[in-house]
């Protein structure tokens, strides 16, 4: 166990729609990291967020939007979904600013759209 | 998004055989980090490399960042069986690059006990 929780754990939902990932980073650490993972495109690096402000940007659409919380948990958000949305989505968490603390995965959140 | 070239795709290898794997990419990055994931999970980090040059060991495990700041290689000496799993390499470019990660495509391990 990370000590990263992620919720829900598995979504399945329509084209079109619009959903929420939550992410609770480990005690202490200040930021948080997403990722889209798929079978075709592997791991990508969406944004990161380092307590309450954004840091670093990926390949991250306009579709998507993120933002990380006072309390420090982040929730990523995913509209107009298209059936290529469909993939593992994780959150990280860690200590500091630099990409090259250790970054604690969390369990994270199958998308489906159908 | 930018990949970087990650070989081998898979290795199938016997236990206490030495494992080698690189990654190369077409830009220069300020940080080379090689992950672990197994099924079901997130990636874990397994090695983080500052330096062009450096060489870095966690365990069996040995990591270096190239000399020209576009490669890094990660070794894996008498592997055992629970070394299975898909291994990422990850770069990190500087701020011109908004501080972005990109990933390999990884490789895939099976260790035949």
């Amino acid at each position: 166990d990370s000590g990263v929780t992620q919720t829900p754990k598995h979504l399945i939902t329509a084209t079109g729609q619009r959903v929420t990932l939550r992410c609770s980073p480990r005690s202490g650490d200040l930021s948080v990291y997403w990722y889209q993972q798929s079978l075709d495109q592997g791991l990508q690096f969406l944004i990161q967020y380092y307590n309450g402000e954004e840091r670093a940007k990926g390949n991250i659409l306009e579709r998507f939007s993120a933002q990380q919380f006072p309390d420090l948990h982040s929730e990523l958000n995913l509209s107009s979904l298209e059936l290529g949305d469909s993939a593992l989505y994780f959150c990280a968490s860690s200590v500091g600013i630099v990409g090259t603390d250790t970054q604690y995965f969390g369990p994270g959140t199958r998308l489906t759209v159908l | 998004g930018q990949q970087l070239n990650q070989s081998p795709q898979s290795m199938f290898i016997q236990e206490g055989e030495d494992v080698s794997m690189n990654c190369t990419s077409s830009s220069i990055f300020n940080t080379w980090l090689w992950y672990k994931q197994e099924p079901g999970e997130g990636p874990v980090l397994l090695i983080a490399l500052y330096k062009a040059g450096e060489l870095t060991s966690n365990g069996r495990l040995t990591a270096q960042f190239g000399i020209t700041r576009k490669d890094s290689f990660l070794n894996i000496s008498a592997s055992i069986p629970s070394d299975v799993g898909i291994y990422f390499c990850a770069g990190q470019g500087g701020p011109n690059t908004g501080n972005q990660f990109y990933f390999g495509t990884g490789t895939s391990l099976t260790v035949i006990p």
